[in-house]
């Protein structure tokens, strides 16, 4: 069982406010991602890290950050929440010799 | 870039019935994963399948790794309830460092 948690689960908020959303993992993978996901879609990726201070831009354009202070922790912040935002978000983590990503529960995020 | 084609997007099954399904991509590739994916939850990794032909059984799944490498193919044995998710396969991106996904195969079960 995969050990990498996501905060909150569900989250809404209104339009134009600053959001932070938490992922953590204890397995010491170096690789982390963050996912955008639609009910019953397909899975994008947005973001993604292979280390400490290494970040980098996905497939789907997104108009998130991230950051990579410490090996176990990797948030997303949207600084303007828009109705657009609206998805569900999913936290990944991979040892770096291998392709098995692991994923957290997600947070779904309405923006009202 | 590479895409993943799942099939069938959508299965209404009966409870007990043995369930297939398959993924083929636009070129080869050297591993392939299999998820489910439960409502509101993130996808759990099923099987790994890394050498062409290889099977792989996880309780009452079976996953093989096609011959061609272009496909790969997930059957359950005597579904039951909870059985019921979002099936994903995926495999690695062009530059081999990322995941490509399929759009799913979504799995209903009647009891």
């Amino acid at each position: 069982e995969a050990d990498i948690y996501q905060t909150p689960r569900y989250l809404v908020i209104g339009t134009g406010k600053k959001i932070t959303l938490e992922c953590s993992q204890t397995m010491g993978h170096d690789k982390m991602y963050w996912y955008q996901q639609d009910p019953g879609m397909e899975l994008h990726l947005i973001h993604y890290s292979y280390g400490v201070n290494s970040t980098e831009k996905g497939d789907l354009s997104s108009e998130s950050t991230v950051s990579r202070i410490r090996t176990e922790h990797f948030p997303l912040t949207l600084e303007s929440a828009r109705p657009s935002h609206t998805s569900q978000y999913l936290c990944a983590s991979s040892r770096d010799t291998s392709r098995e990503q692991y994923f957290g529960p997600g947070t779904r995020l309405t923006v009202t | 870039g590479q895409q993943l084609n799942q099939s069938p997007q959508s299965m209404f099954i009966q409870e007990g019935e043995d369930v297939s399904m398959n993924c083929t991509s636009s070129s080869i590739f050297n591993t392939w994963l299999w998820y489910k994916q439960d409502p509101g939850e993130g996808p759990v990794l099923l099987i790994a399948l890394y050498k062409a032909g290889e099977l792989t059984s996880n309780g009452r799944l079976t996953a093989q790794f096609g011959i061609t490498r272009k496909d790969s193919f997930l059957n359950i044995s005597a579904s039951i309830p909870s059985d019921v998710g979002i099936y994903f396969c995926a495999g690695p991106g062009e530059y081999g460092n990322k995941l490509v996904f399929g759009a799913g195969t979504i799995l209903r079960v009647k009891s």
